[in-house]
């Protein structure tokens, strides 16, 4: 079956530390996000991707960088962990820019 | 400038019932409307959705209702089951853009 999986799935890292969240589908969707989630402030948007060599910034994309080399991957880098990326992280894809995404499980990030 | 507000963190209701999850938006540009569910240590599902040319959608027990003169939409659960607890997302987006998401509330359904 087509999916999409995040790894890790907890990560504990130090401030300053270069950190890179994988996310892998199977359902060559072209368009795939990066959100956080933190409480009070639902899911925002970090970056994202129409297609392959496409990114583009959403709502909350300082301190975090993407890149799409290939249709089925768009690993989130973290350049220089803060305390304040401490969250968890959720990728997701569609097969429309607009309409249903289909979420991974999630990757939950405690930046010390 | 959030522009899509669930305004009620939590919600109890007794099996059963009906559960009713409301959201606001401030974009009148908005056209298409989604209800995800989250279950703890999961990525969020989705459940529902609605395009501004219609004011209710219907699948099964769940139902959502837009009011665009309001800018208001509400998911409605009939009848409500434990199984429905989960932090409920409301969504929202203009064509061609990105979903913008409410804070989302947390639904718990007492047996």
């Amino acid at each position: 079956d087509a999916e999409i999986t995040q790894s890790p799935r907890h990560k504990i890292t130090e401030t300053g530390r270069q950190v890179t969240l994988a996310c892998h589908q199977t359902w060559n969707h072209n368009n795939m996000f990066w959100y956080r989630q933190d409480l009070g402030h639902g899911l925002r948007l970090i970056h994202y991707s129409y297609g392959v060599q496409d990114t583009n910034k959403g709502e909350v994309s300082d301190g975090y960088s993407v890149s799409r080399s290939n249709t089925e991957d768009l690993p989130l880098t973290l350049e220089s962990a803060a305390s304040s990326q401490t969250s968890v992280y959720f990728c997701a894809s569609s097969r429309d820019r607009v309409g249903t995404q289909y979420f991974g499980p999630g990757t939950r990030l405690l930046v010390l | 400038d959030q522009q899509v507000k669930q305004n009620s963190p939590s919600l109890s209701v007794q099996e059963g019932r009906i559960s009713i999850l409301n959201c606001d938006y401030t974009n009148s540009m908005f056209d298409y409307f989604l209800w995800y569910k989250k279950y703890p240590a999961e990525g969020p599902t989705f459940l529902i959705s609605i395009s501004s040319i219609k004011d209710k959608n219907e699948d099964g027990r769940f139902t959502v209702f837009l009011n665009k003169s309001a800018k208001h939409l509400s998911l409605h659960i009939v009848p409500s089951q434990p199984g429905d607890s989960a932090v409920y997302f409301c969504a929202a987006s203009t064509s061609g853009s990105r979903l913008t998401f409410g804070e989302g509330t947390q639904l718990t359904v007492n047996p």
